[in-house]
């Protein structure tokens, strides 16, 4: 099935230090979203991306739909040692009731 | 505010059992889903009901069966239990009809199948 590429798989960073992580696909999407997920629990949303270029923040968190359509990145600042899980970015296409997910990074933060 | 409820939240079987994941939403979303989480798979769509009275296969509807009882429950049949259906399943809803509406999960059954 369709899945999104993304990168890294995993990260292990300093408390404090920047984060960055994208998503790439061969299919256009209209819609990009980001997602956390905690251990033992589900998928939160982050961020919803709607249109090509937007650049949208949630705290320290800032996500952008790429020009292409095509891709998306996730940046976190100066991360926290909660900002520790997977994150997963999705993609949908409008006409659909499917959204693609992306194999998730797991991001790990030492204090 | 419960949002997406499943039950149960762990789950073993023997091989060739059945058993029902029971999924309730109180959010009047139209839509929900069935996902399986496996490591290194991301998300994967099962089956998903577009609205009330309809469901359609996903990516990996083999093995499974999915009741969409009402407009507020969505439930996911395993009628003979394999081992590779050993997964975290997550049930999902949305509302489409506003814009794009993102996803919005429950915390997941963990099921075994030994």
């Amino acid at each position: 099935g369709q899945q999104l590429n993304q990168s890294p798989q995993s990260m292990f960073i300093q408390e404090g230090e920047d984060v960055s992580m994208n998503c790439t696909s061969s299919s256009i999407f209209n819609t990009w979203l980001w997602y956390k997920q905690d251990p033992g629990e589900g998928p939160v949303l982050l961020i919803a991306l709607y249109k090509a270029g937007e650049l949208t923040s949630n705290g320290r968190l800032t996500a952008q739909f790429g020009i292409t359509r095509k891709d998306s990145f996730l940046n976190i600042s100066a991360s926290i040692p909660s900002d520790v899980g997977i994150y997963f970015c999705a993609g949908h296409q409008s006409g659909t009731y499917k959204y693609i997910f992306g194999t998730g990074t797991r991001l790990k933060v030492l204090a | 505010n419960a949002g997406v409820t499943q039950t149960p939240k762990f789950q073993v079987l023997k091989t060739g059992q059945s058993m029902t994941l029971q999924c309730a939403q109180d959010m009047n979303h139209n839509s929900m889903y069935w996902y399986r989480q496996d490591p290194g798979m991301g998300l994967r769509l099962i089956y998903y009901s577009a609205s009330e009275g309809t469901t359609d296969k996903g990516e990996v509807p083999n093995g499974y069966n999915v009741s969409r009882l009402n407009k507020r429950e969505f439930s996911l049949r395993l009628e003979s239990a394999a081992p590779s259906q050993t997964s975290v399943y997550f049930c999902a809803s949305s509302e489409p009809g506003q814009g794009i509406s993102p996803l919005h999960f429950g915390n997941g059954t963990r099921l075994t199948v030994t």
